[in-house]
């Protein structure tokens, strides 16, 4: 079975520079999670889709950041215009339609630096 | 206040050393506990749940403590390859809260 697809796996970028990383999840699974995860921290969640719905997006900063998912299936998420403190890897995962939250298999990880 | 708590380490142990890590956690509501590892720049992996009665799988034994919120992880018989980050985590709703992990280096 194949994971969770992500590219680019790294991305350089200057602050005030638009990026857009790309996810593909396991095949049938119906929800989808994008996370930050800062060097020295645990991955945190930014949104979460069920099928092409937003479950979750209390802690996605919108003002410069936004995720899609129109069928149900991939998910870009962007970012316009990064800052310095956006540098950070950015995992999406997927989880099967009604298993538990713990149920989650992550993809390899976009690496942003923003200079 | 976070909802998982962590030391960060780093735990330096010589191989077939015995060690734990702990954490707390601040919603005392939290259903589903689990460790996750995290191998340098890859991605987080499942490695097991925390039962209320506590669970071993071979080497690793994980506990939980409800009254005092706190989750523990012990590895027996340390191996290189254990070597990672460990990630306490905890659920909500519908996703999941991960602690700052706890970074092991074995040392031959």
């Amino acid at each position: 079975e194949a994971g969770v697809a992500q590219s680019p796996r790294y991305k350089i970028i200057e602050k005030r520079q638009s990026v857009a990383f790309w996810c593909n999840p396991i095949s049938g699974h119906a929800t989808l999670y994008w996370y930050q995860q800062i060097l020295g921290q645990g991955p945190k969640l930014l949104i979460q889709f069920q099928n092409n719905g937003v479950v979750d997006d209390s802690q996605l900063p919108k003002d410069r950041f936004s995720a899609e998912r129109l069928k149900g299936v991939d998910s870009t998420l962007k970012i316009q215009p990064a800052k310095l403190e956006d540098s950070a890897v950015y995992l999406c995962a997927s989880s099967p339609f009604g298993g538990g939250p713990y149920e989650q298999y992550f993809g390899p990880g976009t690496r942003l630096t923003v200079t | 206040r976070k909802e998982v708590e962590q030391d960060p380490g780093p735990f330096n142990v010589p191989e077939g050393a015995t060690v734990a890590f702990n954490c707390t956690y601040s919603n005392s509501a939290s259903q589903s506990f689990f460790w996750y590892r995290q191998d340098c720049r890859k991605e987080p992996k499942l490695l097991m749940s925390v039962y209320s009665s506590g669970n071993e799988d071979g080497r690793f034994t994980a506990q939980l403590n409800r009254a005092s919120q706190y989750i523990s992880l012990l590895i027996r018989d340390s191996k290189l390859s254990d070597s990672a980050t460990y990630l306490c985590v905890t659920t909500g709703a519908n996703n999941l809260f991960f602690g700052t992990g706890t970074r092991l280096t074995v040392i031959p």
